[in-house]
């Protein structure tokens, strides 16, 4: 099993500039999420799936973030435009079904924005 | 969620216990204690967690006091690759099937296991 896989792994952008961000959960689970860690805030929850729907994107900072999943196995995280705060590591997490007790991490996006 | 805290850093030498203690005095019964750990530079991993026995498994175990107001997680023989920083998280469990059982990552506490 791969884990979760994240790509790309670093990405440098400028202001203003669209960022996607990919993630592929692993085989078999149903529930997704995408957290944002900063030295500032720590670990924040953005936005969790459950079979391909969002449940909960009370976390999603502003309009400027959009999430999807489109089917089970891939799921985009959108900003635009971009902005210098935006910079952060940025991680995405499966599990196996909702209640399930254990979160499985991808290694995270490292995205800094000039 | 109920909140917890946590010492912000902790010293153990390599091959002695690590015990690592979490206060989570307004905890509810029907939330289960977690434990996570993030090694520098990847992802949180999943430890172990309970609600109110003790729990073992092979990284770690979870002593939870009779009140459920603490716990503490043992790493029973540390090494140098344990270093890292671990999450004490409190999370509802809810019944029938559709728990979304958000967790809520605090600051950690900061474990170096030295030589």
């Amino acid at each position: 099993d791969a884990g979760v896989i994240q790509s790309p792994r670093h990405e440098v952008t400028e202001m203003g500039q669209e960022v996607t961000l990919r993630c592929k959960p692993i085989s078999g689970h149903n529930s997704l999420f995408w957290y944002r860690q900063t030295m500032m805030r720590g670990l924040e929850l953005l936005i969790y799936f459950n079979n391909n729907v969002p449940i909960d994107d009370s976390g999603m900072p502003e309009d400027r973030f959009s999430a999807k999943m489109p089917n089970a196995s891939f799921s985009t995280l959108k900003i635009q435009p971009s902005e210098p705060r935006d910079s952060a590591v940025y991680f995405c997490a499966s599990r196996v079904r909702s209640g399930g007790k254990e979160q499985f991490f991808g290694p995270g996006t490292r995205l800094t924005v000039l | 969620d109920a909140k917890t805290t946590q010492p912000t850093s902790m010293d153990c030498a390599e091959g002695r216990a690590a015990n690592l203690p979490c206060n989570h005095s307004t905890i509810s019964g029907n939330e289960y204690v977690y434990w996570y750990r993030q090694i520098h530079s990847q992802g949180p991993q999943y430890i172990i967690h309970g609600l109110k026995n003790n729990e073992t498994n092979e990284m770690a175990s979870l002593i939870i006091t009779e009140d459920r107001k603490s716990s503490t997680l043992i790493l029973p023989h540390a090494t140098l690759r344990d270093t890292a920083v671990y999450y004490c998280i409190v999370r509802v469990a809810l019944a029938g099937g559709t728990s979304y059982g958000k967790l809520t990552f605090g600051q950690g506490t900061i474990l170096t296991v030295h030589p």
